[in-house]
């Protein structure tokens, strides 16, 4: 069954860092979102992008956050200038139609 | 979207059926019903959905209320490696992000 693929499985990024997380989405999936979990919290809606564009984004993401599909199979989440209280659990979901999204098993982010 | 409501955890024998209730008693009629779960350290994984009709799929049963305000999520014969968060979300077919609440921790017992 095709999955959504995310790399790396765990990233530690030095604080004040850029970071970039990848994810291949499902092949033929047009919507993509980024989600993230803090240790102990719940999981947290970042984003979403459809057609080459962000249609929609929670209070989290930020001007320090951007999205990108560099290629037609790659999703990029960038953080540009990582702080401590960005280290998390970041989930990057696909789906073909808005619902249901398909969740890749997350890059845990560590931030020293 | 409407707001779910979920015990907080619950306990199931290996082997028994899990019945795990969601209340969404402010859904609107082009809300859907989704269920998803966790498993530790991994992504939240698609179980099922519905509208207003039963569903069943290779991993789980749906019954909605006739009124839509209540749903039960049914695991038919509970395994160890059922043993996950469960989350219960009502949001329509153009909704863009899931809220997840605290969800479900179920625990299923040897």
């Amino acid at each position: 069954e095709p999955e959504v693929t995310q790399t790396p499985s765990h990233q530690v990024t030095q604080m004040g860092q850029e970071v970039i997380l990848r994810c291949v989405p499902i092949s033929n999936h047009l919507y993509f979102y980024w989600y993230r979990q803090i240790l102990g919290q719940k999981v947290e809606f970042l984003v979403s992008f459809y057609n080459n564009e962000i249609s929609e984004k929670s209070e989290i993401f930020d001007d320090q956050f951007s999205v990108e599909r560099p290629d037609g199979s790659n999703f990029t989440l960038k953080i540009r200038s990582t702080k401590l209280e960005d280290s998390a659990m970041y989930f990057c979901a696909s789906s073909e139609k808005r619902q249901p999204q398909h969740f890749g098993d997350g890059t845990r982010l560590s931030i020293l | 979207d409407a707001k779910t409501t979920q015990p907080t955890s619950m306990d199931c024998a290996e082997g028994r059926a899990a019945n795990l209730p969601c209340n969404h008693s402010t859904i609107s009629g082009n809300e859907y019903v989704y269920w998803y779960r966790q498993i530790h350290s991994q992504g939240p994984q698609y179980i099922i959905h519905g509208l207003k009709n039963n569903e069943t799929n290779e991993m789980a049963s749906l019954i909605i209320t006739e009124d839509r305000k209540s749903s039960t999520l049914i695991l038919p014969h509970a395994t160890l490696r059922d043993t996950a968060v469960y989350y219960c979300f009502s949001i329509t077919n153009t909704g863009n992000q899931f809220y997840f609440g605290t969800g479900t921790s179920l625990t299923v017992i040897p």
